[in-house]
């Protein structure tokens, strides 16, 4: 399997809900990634899990709460989100020091 | 912290024009530099990369350049097709490249 999946393709939720953004890899990457992505813009970085420990948090609101649960499953755990909140969240994956694949992304509106 | 800055912001070419895209890093400690296509709708997939112990590296229609004196690098396509129509990101990153600073990012627009 050389692909990075994740689930839901599409979510919306109300600014009291909670939910949750899973993304996998069966690639024996170590290193796995959160990205956030606004319409027209780059992917700005959010997390960074290495050997499923959180290396990188660039200071991203308490509300995203990430997971790695093992080496092949990242999550990301969402509650009491603003509107502005409401953009592709890309998961990503990489050997260490590696070629970082995307996956598909989760389009979210926050209502 | 690291920062990327890409040009042009659109590019529209013909059909079998060549296309450059250019991209400043300020960090000179930054040593890999790969570029990503993004289609409407989709996933960004990288199409070449380069590490700072090489000059350039080409993929059939696809190469880049580094300059690492200028802290500048460049992807250039030749022979435009229409399917290349899309964004493409440069990006840049320190050490074993798990943190990756992208540019703002290029719509080309390849015209038939």
């Amino acid at each position: 399997d050389t692909e990075v999946t994740q689930t839901p393709k599409h979510l919306v939720m109300g600014m009291t809900n909670k939910k949750s953004l899973k993304c996998e890899q069966h690639m024996g990457h170590r290193a796995m990634y959160w990205y956030k992505q606004k319409a027209k813009k780059p992917p700005e970085l959010m997390f960074v899990y290495s050997y499923e420990k959180l290396s990188i948090n660039e200071s991203v609101p308490s509300r995203f709460s990430p997971e790695c649960p093992n080496s092949s499953l990242l999550n990301l755990h969402l509650h009491a989100l603003q509107p502005e909140d409401s953009a592709l969240y890309l998961c990503a994956s990489s050997k260490e020091g590696g070629v970082q694949y995307f996956g598909p992304g989760t389009r979210l509106l926050v209502l | 912290g690291e920062n990327v800055e890409q040009h042009p912001s659109t590019l529209s070419v013909q059909e079998g024009d060549s296309a450059v895209i250019k991209c400043t890093y300020s960090d000179s400690a930054s040593n890999y530099f790969p570029w990503y296509k993004q289609e409407l709708g989709k996933r960004p997939q990288l199409i070449i990369d380069i590490r700072s112990n090489v000059g350039e590296k080409k993929d059939q229609r696809i190469a880049v350049t580094l300059n690492k004196t200028a802290k500048h690098f460049s992807l250039h396509i030749t022979e435009t097709q229409p399917e290349d129509s899309a964004v493409y990101f440069c990006a840049a990153s320190i050490g074993y490249g798990n943190k990756l600073v992208f540019g703002a990012g290029t719509i080309l627009r390849v015209k038939s």
